[in-house]
């Protein structure tokens, strides 16, 4: 059992470039996340999906898009990265996205952006 | 909104030191989760915890949702309890976690 996987684990981006950060979990889970963490900002909420087709906005989504075509994936589009974009990207999952549920993190995406 | 405090930001323990963090909110919590994020960079869900108290091994944690705060409790440190301790909690009844900016523990041997 995976679990939560991300990938690339690390990436190195030029202002301007586009990237997609991958995010995959196969507990067949409903509710996907996505965060950043800087430093001494602990993690902040990107984008999330509470089932396949339906996304929404989170604390800082500017600059990120997401989509959701199978319970299983849910990638992270950076269309134009900038140098305020370079952090740490962690996916997370959930059963039902209930404030109960129990949420599992992949093992990051480090990126930065020159 | 409901924001999440936790205290001390950093603490430096001795191999064998007992220790207590704490995570404080500011609006009532249905549900708590403690996270450990290793050294290397892993966060790892170490305890689902909306009211009461949980033990597992070395650890335990308390929370008081009247009194909107919760303690992890480490007992017995060992060096690789080292890392950051995360406490969050949901916002409403969704899965929008809402993190507080963490306890550094550095624990020596």
């Amino acid at each position: 059992n995976a679990g939560v996987t991300q990938t690339p684990k690390f990436q190195v981006l030029k202002t301007g470039q586009s990237m997609t950060l991958q995010c995959a979990q196969d507990m067949n889970h409903e509710y996907m996340s996505w965060y950043r963490q800087d430093p001494g900002m602990g993690l902040r909420l990107i984008h999330y999906s509470v089932g396949a087709g339906i996304t929404d906005q989170g604390e800082v989504p500017n600059g990120y898009n997401v989509s959701r075509s199978t319970t299983e994936d849910f990638p992270l589009r950076l269309l134009s990265a900038a140098p305020s974009q370079t952090s740490v990207y962690f996916c997370a999952s959930s059963y039902s996205g209930r404030g109960w549920d129990i949420q599992y993190f992949g093992a990051g995406t480090r990126l930065s952006v020159l | 909104g409901i924001q999440v405090e936790q205290s001390p930001p950093d603490l430096i323990l001795q191999e064998g030191a007992n220790s207590t963090l704490r995570c404080n909110f500011s609006d009532s919590v249905n549900n708590l989760q403690w996270f450990h994020q290793n050294p290397w960079g892993q966060l790892i869900n170490l305890f689902y915890i909306p009211s009461g108290t949980k033990q597992n091994g070395r650890l335990s944690a308390t929370t008081v949702a009247t009194e909107r705060y919760s303690l992890l409790y480490i007992s017995s440190s060992q060096t690789t309890d080292s890392g950051v301790y995360f406490c969050a909690g949901p916002k409403s009844n969704t899965g929008k976690l809402i993190f507080g900016q963490g306890t550094t523990l550095q624990v020596k041997p």
